[in-house]
């Protein structure tokens, strides 16, 4: 298995807080990807980065920000957390550009 | 607008017999389809996958058929397990420097021993 962490696996936050969810990947792998995961909708990118510093938006990107300050980790950050962003979170990354690999998940609950 | 769709959110299947499971999807310029297997609570696992230039792969128990005139990809595991129980994800991919998977909406696999 791919070398994918997340951290933290669970969390319950309030609306407005800021949040910040890691993945750590020992494989050094160029590129990671955030997608969050809801019902009826599947996996959706958020951001996702193909080199150190450099990063981009997907398809549902609004209220997220990334870094990434080296190549094993990389941060989305929810400036201020709103209800309609409780979802399970999870990490991928690839190095070759097709098969992506997924981390364990983030369930995030904003109350 | 969904670019992948996968039409049946769930299917049962007896233990020994076929699981087919569909996805269609709308853009002609995808270039590589890939299928994701997740289990509750876990990522989704790498399961298999299928360029634009061929019309079947086969891995074992699984077998991904693609028909680009009618912008569809089936994913056929013989003999089907209880251990097989899992979402299924089809995903496709643009191809260029961008990496970026579209995913269909998944679907659930229940195998009946």
């Amino acid at each position: 298995d791919a070398g994918i962490t997340q951290s933290p696996r669970h969390k319950v936050t309030e609306t407005g807080t800021p949040v910040t969810l890691r993945c750590h990947q020992t494989e050094n792998h160029r590129y990671m990807y955030w997608y969050r995961q809801d019902p009826g909708h599947g996996l959706r990118l958020i951001h996702y980065s193909y080199g150190v510093k450099d990063t981009d938006k997907g398809e549902v990107s609004d209220g997220y920000s990334v870094s990434r300050s080296k190549t094993e980790d990389f941060l989305l950050t929810l400036e201020s957390a709103t209800s309609s962003q409780t979802s399970v979170y999870f990490c991928a990354i690839s190095e070759r550009g097709y098969e992506q690999y997924f981390g364990p998940g983030t369930r995030l609950t904003v109350t | 607008d969904q670019q992948v769709k996968q039409n049946s959110p769930s299917l049962s299947v007896q233990e020994g017999r076929i699981s087919i499971l569909n996805c269609d999807y709308t853009n002609s310029m995808f270039d590589y389809f890939l299928w994701y297997k997740k289990y509750p609570a876990e990522g989704p696992t790498f399961l298999i996958s299928i360029s634009s230039i061929k019309d079947k792969n086969e891995d074992g128990r699984f077998t991904v058929f693609l028909n680009k005139s009618a912008k569809h990809l089936s994913l056929h595991i013989v003999p089907s397990q209880p251990g097989d129980s899992a979402v299924y994800f089809c995903a496709a991919d643009l191809g260029g420097a961008t990496n970026k998977l579209i995913f269909g909406t998944g679907t659930l696999l229940a195998v009946q021993p």
